[in-house]
């Protein structure tokens, strides 16, 4: 199956600083690339996406790349704010007709005020 | 928030009992997932459901089963709870295969 691995585990950035939280999937058939945020005690919820027909994806404050030949993907959160402390999960799906989605181990943002 | 509904939140049992976790839906997706959250481990599926009695394994389903007789509803059982599968548990749910993935709330279980 697919491996996921997710870095750093732990990020603590200053308010109003950038933070990135990359992963690295291993199977060349994944085409689908999703990220969520997971607050304390809260159920994870989706806030950004990318398929693997685009290279990046923007919305307001946060962008995800995508790079398929190297096989990493990227969350980038611009201008943070202290609501945007949480654990941030990326995923992966391989191709058509496998459902799972294989998730990374999740890091810790903290962002400083 | 995706109309998903997770019973119960919260459950202790001891080992060796039966124990079944409840999700409902009232989007009428197709798809229904259970997932375990564990630290160091992120989320793995258990099992899912793409229809009525359609099931199929994930990549840590040994000592789990699950049933689906109605769209709305999902159900887990673990025939005989073991402390390894003292867990938080998501139920998700997706509109079709490849679609964008809603979960739950999460039942946190404990096996004593």
């Amino acid at each position: 199956g697919e491996n996921v691995e997710q870095h750093p585990s732990t990020l603590s950035v200053q308010e109003g600083d950038s933070a990135v939280i990359k992963c690295t999937y291993s199977d060349s058939a994944s085409n689908y690339f999703p990220w969520y945020k997971q607050e304390l005690g809260k159920r994870p919820q989706l806030i950004i996406d990318i398929r693997s027909n685009v290279g990046e994806k923007k919305d307001q404050r946060i962008a995800v790349t995508l790079n398929k030949t190297a096989k990493h993907f990227s969350l980038h959160i611009t201008e943070t704010q202290p609501e945007d402390s949480a654990v941030y999960f990326c995923a992966a799906r391989g191709k058509t007709g496998a459902n799972n989605l294989f998730f990374g181990t999740g890091t810790r943002l903290t962002v400083i005020p | 928030d995706a109309g998903i509904t997770q019973s119960p939140r919260h459950k202790v049992t001891e080992t060796g009992t039966p124990v079944t976790l409840r999700c409902h839906q009232t989007e009428n997706h197709r798809y229904m997932y259970w997932y375990r959250q564990d630290p160091g481990h992120g989320l793995r599926l258990i099992h899912y459901s793409y229809g009525v009695k359609d099931t199929d394994k994930g990549e840590v389903s040994d000592g789990y089963s699950v049933s689906r007789s109605k769209t709305e509803d999902f159900l887990l059982t673990l025939e005989s709870a073991t402390s390894s599968q003292t867990s938080v548990y998501f139920c998700a749910i997706s509109a079709g295969e490849g679609e964008k993935l809603f979960f739950g709330s999460g039942t946190q279980l404990s096996v004593l």
